[in-house]
């Protein structure tokens, strides 16, 4: 099936400092993809939906200056957590869909990006 | 997209099957049933989905109630492998939602060998 990777796999960063992740399809083109928030034992938020060649979408309660967003290519988003903060702690996860129908289409996730802010 | 309810936690044997519940009384005529798991410290990944009849795939079968408003995630033979949080999602096909996924709390399953 299809692949998603995400880089780095963790990181552990200083409180005031930017840190940059980036959302991979390995074999698929992705117009679309999704970024997900998750704090330990709770589900999956969504934050933003990234599209190619325009702006992303943000959820609201993100704060779209702080969280950005560029999605360059086909095949590659990234998110840079700006300023980062102990509070933005959290593991981090892109998804691209398919390309099918939206009730239809099934969605591949990366392998999350675990952020620690000391 | 329609809400689901599932319990929050089951607990199975190894190599016995598993019947996940996932409760979605408001579901459209137009809502798509998907299921995904979450393996500890790794994304989601997909399992199976489907809209009116009941559906198998090499991961698992989807049961869908008659009136669509209940289905049952079916793991044929539970491994430890599939200790994960289950996660039943509605997609609804017209939906203006720009195919993005809403997750709930999920089913949090526990395999015991």
């Amino acid at each position: 099936g299809a692949v998603v990777s995400q880089h780095p796999s963790r990181v552990i960063c200083k409180s005031g400092t930017s840190v940059k992740i980036e959302c991979r399809s390995l074999d698929f083109q992705a117009t679309t993809m999704f970024w997900y928030r998750q704090f330990p034992k709770q589900s999956l938020m969504l934050m933003a939906t990234s599209n190619e060649g325009s702006k992303a979408t943000y959820e609201q309660g993100v704060e779209k200056d702080k969280f950005l967003i560029n999605h360059a290519s086909l095949t590659l988003s990234t998110l840079t957590v700006t300023s980062a903060h102990p509070e933005d702690s959290s593991f981090y996860i892109c998804s691209a869909p398919t390309g099918q129908a939206w009730g239809t289409d099934t969605q591949y996730f990366g392998p999350g990006t675990r952020l620690t802010v000391l | 997209d329609a809400k689901t309810t599932q319990p929050n936690s089951m607990e199975s044997n190894e190599e016995e099957p598993v019947h996940l519940p996932c409760n979605h009384s408001t579901i459209s005529g137009t809502d798509y049933i998907h299921w995904y798991r979450q393996l500890p410290s790794q994304g989601p990944e997909y399992v199976i989905h489907g809209l009116t009849s009941n559906v198998n795939n090499r991961m698992a079968s989807l049961a869908i109630a008659e009136d669509r408003k209940s289905s049952t995630l079916i793991l044929h033979r539970a491994t430890l492998r599939d200790a994960a949080v289950y996660y039943c999602i509605l997609r609804d096909v017209y939906s203006n939602q720009g195919g993005k996924l809403i997750f709930g709390q999920g089913t949090e399953l526990s395999v015991k060998p």
